[in-house]
């Protein structure tokens, strides 16, 4: 089965700089990748989602990267602010089947 | 429209008995998944739901199962409980089961098993 490694599992950063977070999945059918936020206490949240036929996609200050052929895809958050504080989840999905990394806590410091 | 919704909220059990979860989708999403959520563990993959048919199983033992109705309602089951089964269980609907449709969460069960 599908097999989501996240890193790094925890990520501080000074507020206004950018963050990057980084996942591989090892099925190559997988074809949809999402990211979720979760903060404490919350349902996670999509935030950006990429399929397996683009490159990049952006929405303000959140990209996403998917590289196929490498098998890894990236978070970008850049400008970023203390509400981005949260855990991050990337998975990797093969028809309804989604799989998760194993989170990125992100804080950012004031 | 409404959110998924999950009942109940909370839920406290003792070893060796059973739960049901419910989860009620977006009106209209007809794929529904079940996640477990722990610390140690992060989001794991249960099963996933489409049109009364379990089309995708996790990696879980046979205590769990699930079942959705013909409105896409959806219910988990977990027989004879184990303390590690506490949880936040987490369902997510989608709006088709074919294409990678966005899944949107529920705000999850905390299962405590004593």
């Amino acid at each position: 089965g599908e097999n989501v490694e996240q890193h790094p599992s925890t990520l501080s950063v000074q507020e206004g700089d950018s963050a990057v977070i980084k996942c591989t999945y090892s099925d190559s059918a997988s074809n949809y990748f999402p990211w979720y936020k979760q903060e404490l206490g919350k349902r996670p949240q999509l935030i950006i989602d990429i399929r397996s036929n683009v490159g990049e996609k952006k929405d303000q200050r959140i990209a996403v990267t998917l590289n196929k052929t490498a098998k890894h895809f990236s978070l970008h958050i850049t400008e970023t602010q203390p509400e981005d504080s949260a855990v991050y989840f990337c998975a990797a999905n093969n028809n309804n089947d989604m799989r998760f990394g194993a989170g990125t806590r992100l804080t950012v410091k004031p | 429209k409404a959110g998924v919704t999950q009942t109940p909220r909370y839920l406290i059990k003792t070893r060796g008995q059973q739960v049901t979860l419910s989860c009620s989708p977006i009106s209209g999403h007809r794929s529904v998944s079940w996640y477990q959520q722990t610390p140690g563990q992060g989001l794991q993959f249960l099963f996933e739901y489409f049109s009364e048919t379990q089309r995708n199983k996790g990696n879980f033992p046979g205590r769990f199962s699930g079942r959705q109705f013909s409105n896409s309602r959806s219910e988990m089951n977990v027989s004879t409980l184990e303390l590690g089964d506490s949880a936040l269980y987490l369902c997510a609907s989608s709006l088709f089961g074919q294409a990678p449709y966005e899944q949107y969460f529920g705000p999850g069960t905390r299962l405590t098993v004593t």
